[in-house]
């Protein structure tokens, strides 16, 4: 029973260039939620999807951030020409149905750092 | 909108002391409520939940109530070891009209020393 994978566990980028990160869901999970984790900060809801469908994306910056959630593989976040302020932890969620009852399933995180 | 605030960190105990962190929310109508953890270098855990008013969730020795009077959730173990060591985030579910969303707070940092 492999829970919420994420790679890479660490990402390091030029200023620049593009980072993805990718999120398998719990076996059986067709809800992923993604949330940054910013030094010294909580977390902040960025995208909530289900396949192949963006259900609510308010929390993604504008410009540069993109999510997906393809019918087949893992749901991607891309960022583009990133900075130094994209450094943070980005953790994803998944859940069986959009219902809290159960709460959320995490995976470990990935850890981007710009340079 | 919906949020959470949590007791400023970090917080240091030393071993089997008695630990509170404080929790209080802002919502609209009745959220569920949470308590996850995080490990060094790990993703979030959920610790403990509860759905309704005057609810205990617990887990692992720690406990917390819905207040919905007080709107609090704090979180509390009678004696803390030094594995507790993490940080601990409060947060509500918003419910929204096809799904719930997370709200977490801010995190409290806990350190416990032998």
């Amino acid at each position: 029973n492999a829970g919420v994978m994420q790679n890479p566990r660490h990402l390091v980028r030029r200023r620049g260039q593009e980072a993805r990160l990718r999120c398998s869901p719990m076996k059986g999970h067709s809800h992923v939620y993604w949330y940054r984790q910013l030094p010294e900060e909580g977390l902040k809801f960025m995208v909530y999807l289900q396949k192949e469908n963006i259900i609510d994306e308010s929390g993604m910056p504008k410009e540069r951030f993109s999510a997906e959630f393809p019918k087949e593989g893992p749901s991607i976040l891309r960022i583009q020409q990133v900075v130094r302020g994209d450094s943070a932890a980005y953790f994803c969620a998944s859940s069986l149905t959009g219902e809290l009852d159960y709460g959320y399933t995490f995976g470990s995180g990935t850890r981007l750092t710009v340079v | 909108g919906n949020s959470v605030t949590q007791m400023e960190g970090p917080v240091t105990l030393s071993e089997e002391a008695f630990l509170t962190i404080n929790c209080t929310y802002t919502a609209t109508g009745y959220p569920s409520l949470f308590w996850y953890v995080q490990y060094p270098g790990e993703g979030l855990q959920l610790l403990l939940k509860a759905t309704k008013a005057d609810d205990k969730g617990s887990n692992k020795g720690f406990e917390a109530t819905y207040r919905k009077e007080t709107t609090s959730f704090h979180l509390e173990k009678g004696s803390v070891q030094v594995s507790d060591s993490a940080v601990y985030f409060c947060a509500l579910g918003d419910m929204k009209t096809s799904y719930d969303k997370v709200i977490f707070g801010p995190g409290t940092s806990l350190s416990v020393i032998p």
